[in-house]
């Protein structure tokens, strides 16, 4: 079992449309959880990061971790045509000689005008 | 926000030849800095984790005589891919973080392609 599983989609929604991208995992040691959305051929650009369970808003984003049920959520409301990217989840634990980072294999979003 | 770059942007060599990646941290230190190589579609795969002034911890099945990196300052690091072939062809990105606990920020890539 991977220890990060997210849906690589693709998932293609109409314009306004409410997303729901998703990640769970196995790892209970983990403490930090982020949200990326790459573009084709570019690099990850961080668009959410939080560290406890609960909700974190930010514009039309928001994240959501469950810790008991090892499940993460991204949601984006009035998804736009420029939202059409691969979304990464990402999860930190502390381990010997520093913080140990894993990807989920990433969700291809497409949203349609 | 932070900033990482990266040089080249993308390079075309022959196979045998060896090729420099530059990733910097362009408006804070780097304490750590990543490497990874991605494949179309897929996500990424960590090649390996450099700390300024030490030696880079290679992840499993990565060569470290074929994958050279240097981090020899806070804000730069090498990732130096020697007598490379087709195969080694891919998307390499790197990412840097200032403190142990901190999120990564991500350089925008270099694509290699070896003839």
């Amino acid at each position: 079992q991977k220890e990060v599983e997210q849906d690589p989609g693709p998932l293609s929604v109409p314009e306004g449309a409410i997303v729901s991208l998703n990640c769970t995992y196995s790892n209970s040691a983990f403490q930090y959880f982020m949200w990326y959305r790459q573009y084709s051929r570019k690099g990850p650009e961080l668009l959410m990061y939080t560290y406890s369970s609960g909700n974190k808003e930010d514009g039309r984003f928001t994240a959501q971790v469950d810790k008991s049920s090892k499940y993460i959520s991204l949601f984006i409301r009035d998804s736009q045509p420029s939202d059409s990217a691969t979304y990464l989840c990402a999860m930190s634990e502390s381990r010997t000689g520093g913080f140990k980072t894993i990807f989920g294999a990433g969700t291809r979003l497409f949203v349609k005008a | 926000g932070a900033v990482v770059s990266q040089h080249p942007s993308w390079v075309i060599c022959k196979s045998g030849t060896s090729v420099k990646i530059e990733c910097r941290s362009l408006d804070f230190q780097a304490t750590t800095m990543f490497w990874y190589r991605q494949f179309p579609k897929q996500s990424l795969m960590l090649m390996a984790t450099s700390n300024e002034g030490s030696k880079a911890t290679y992840e499993q099945g990565v060569e470290k005589d074929k994958f050279l990196i240097n981090h020899a300052s806070l804000t730069l690091s090498t990732l130096t891919v020697t007598s490379a072939h087709p195969e080694d062809s891919s998307f390499y990105i790197c990412s840097a973080r200032d403190r142990p606990g901190e999120t990564q920020y991500f350089g925008p890539g270099t694509r290699l392609l070896v003839l």
